[in-house]
């Protein structure tokens, strides 16, 4: 099946420091790629996406190219702020026998101390 | 920008009740779902809703759930008998289509079974 691997968090980074986070994933096909920031006591919410291979998404400084020879999807960001703190997720969106199930990574929580 | 809008946004019921949780996805999206997280960790698909029928359901999503649409504009998740492990935050999500847009999802309901 479908499937997200992300990084284990906590990251922990100072203020204006360089952020990755490792995102892989497993599909029968040619999924969409997304990441979802999740600020605390909120829902889930788009930060970027890329709909097929060697797209780059962009949003708010943050980057992922969407890699299919490694099946990747990393997020970056060069200089990241102290409101950047929050769980970011990495998902794959693909059909899948006419189903449609948007499948998610386990999240990776970042952490900026000023 | 639409939102998607979900009540109550915190729920305690006793073990063994039915609760139901209720979404107004936006208005113009065609394709609705379920998640759960469990303190804050992986975000767990339960269902998925298209054209007035489940489309998919995972393990989790057994009898004692259902889904609901019953006025073409609320979208509900009943839990028929509540165990202490339904202890969640429960989102719902809708999306225009679901292979290239991304998912809204709501604020979320937090339920807890004492």
């Amino acid at each position: 099946g479908n499937s997200v691997t992300q990084m284990e968090g906590p990251v922990t980074l100072s203020e204006e420091a360089f952020l990755t986070i490792n995102c892989t994933y497993t599909a029968t096909g040619y999924p969409s790629l997304f990441w979802y920031v999740q600020y605390p006591g909120e829902g889930l919410q788009l930060l970027l996406k890329a709909t097929k291979a060697d797209d780059k998404g962009s949003n708010k400084g943050f980057e992922a190219t969407y890699r299919k020879e490694t099946t990747s999807f990393h997020l970056e960001k060069g200089s990241v702020q102290v409101s950047d703190s929050a769980v970011y997720f990495c998902a794959l969106s693909l059909t899948s026998g006419g189903s449609y199930i948007p499948t998610f990574g386990r999240g990776t929580s970042l952490i900026v101390h000023p | 920008e639409p939102e998607v809008t979900q009540t109550p946004s915190h729920q305690v019921t006793q073990m063994g009740q039915e609760v139901i949780l209720r979404c107004v996805p936006i208005s113009n999206h065609l394709y609705f779902y379920w998640y759960r997280q469990i303190l804050g960790q992986k975000v767990e698909f339960l269902v998925s809703f298209y054209n007035n029928e489940i489309s998919e359901k995972s393990e989790i999503f057994d009898d004692q759930f259902s889904v609901e649409r019953p006025d073409g504009s609320n979208f509900t998740l009943k839990i028929r008998s509540t165990k202490l492990e339904d202890s969640a935050m429960y989102f719902c999500a809708s999306s225009r289509d679901p292979i290239k847009s991304p998912l809204h999802f709501g604020n979320g309901t937090r339920l807890t079974v004492t």
